[in-house]
């Protein structure tokens, strides 16, 4: 079983959408856990860090942690074609990041 | 965000040669640097951590002579392929520690290795 998991995709959806994106996790050490995106042939940009259960919203984006669940998601509302990309989640424990295998997403226009 | 900055960003080479590859933080020091592999349609791969003035960690299976990395100085991290043969063609990405902000990582744009 890996440490992370994340359903790789594709995801379609239409301009608009709410998208979900979600990573479970099996390794109750992980203290911090962050979303990038990753466009083609392009490094990991770092959109959302969080460190606590519960929600944190920035802009367009809402990052969702539940610990007792081992369960973390990314909602991006009124998504747009330019959000098209892959998504990987990632968790820290001792110093390294441990990523989920990433969700490919297409917004439609 | 922090910016790191990475050089070549693309580099073709021939079997047998070394290649460089540069990581630099701009706008901060990063006593901790990481490099990373990324194959097509995978995730990144975690190669080995940098740490300034000293000797890298590396990851169980990555062969340290082969992936020879150097950090002489707080803002770059140097990572060199030696004798490069077609199976290392791989996205390298280096990343860096920002401790002010939980650990988490900022990411250079990649540098896309041939080898022929």
């Amino acid at each position: 079983q890996k440490e992370v998991e994340q359903d790789p995709g594709p995801l379609s959806v239409p301009e608009g959408a709410i998208v979900s994106l979600n990573c479970t996790y099996s390794n109750s050490a992980f203290q911090y856990f962050m979303w990038y995106r990753q466009y083609s042939r392009k490094g990991p940009e770092l959109l959302m860090y969080t460190y606590s259960s519960g929600n944190k919203e920035d802009g367009r984006f809402t990052a969702q942690v539940d610990k007792s669940s081992k369960y973390i998601s990314l909602f991006i509302r009124d998504s747009q074609p330019s959000d098209s990309a892959t998504y990987l989640c990632a968790m820290e424990a001792t110093g390294k990041l441990i990523f989920g295998q990433g969700t490919t997403l297409q917004v439609k226009p | 965000g922090a910016v790191v900055s990475q050089h070549p960003s693309r580099v073709i080479c021939k079997s047998g040669t070394s290649v460089k590859i540069e990581c630099r933080s701009l706008d901060f020091q990063a006593t901790t640097m990481f490099w990373y592999r990324q194959f097509p349609k995978q995730s990144l791969m975690l190669m080995a951590t940098s740490n300034e003035g000293s000797k890298a960690t590396y990851e169980q299976g990555v062969e340290k002579d082969k992936f020879l990395i150097n950090h002489a100085s707080l803002t770059l991290s140097t990572l060199t392929v030696t004798s490069a043969h077609p199976e290392d063609s791989s996205f390298y990405i280096c990343s860096a520690r920002i401790p002010q902000v939980g650990d988490t990582q900022y990411f250079g744009p990649g540098t896309r290795l041939t080898v022929l």
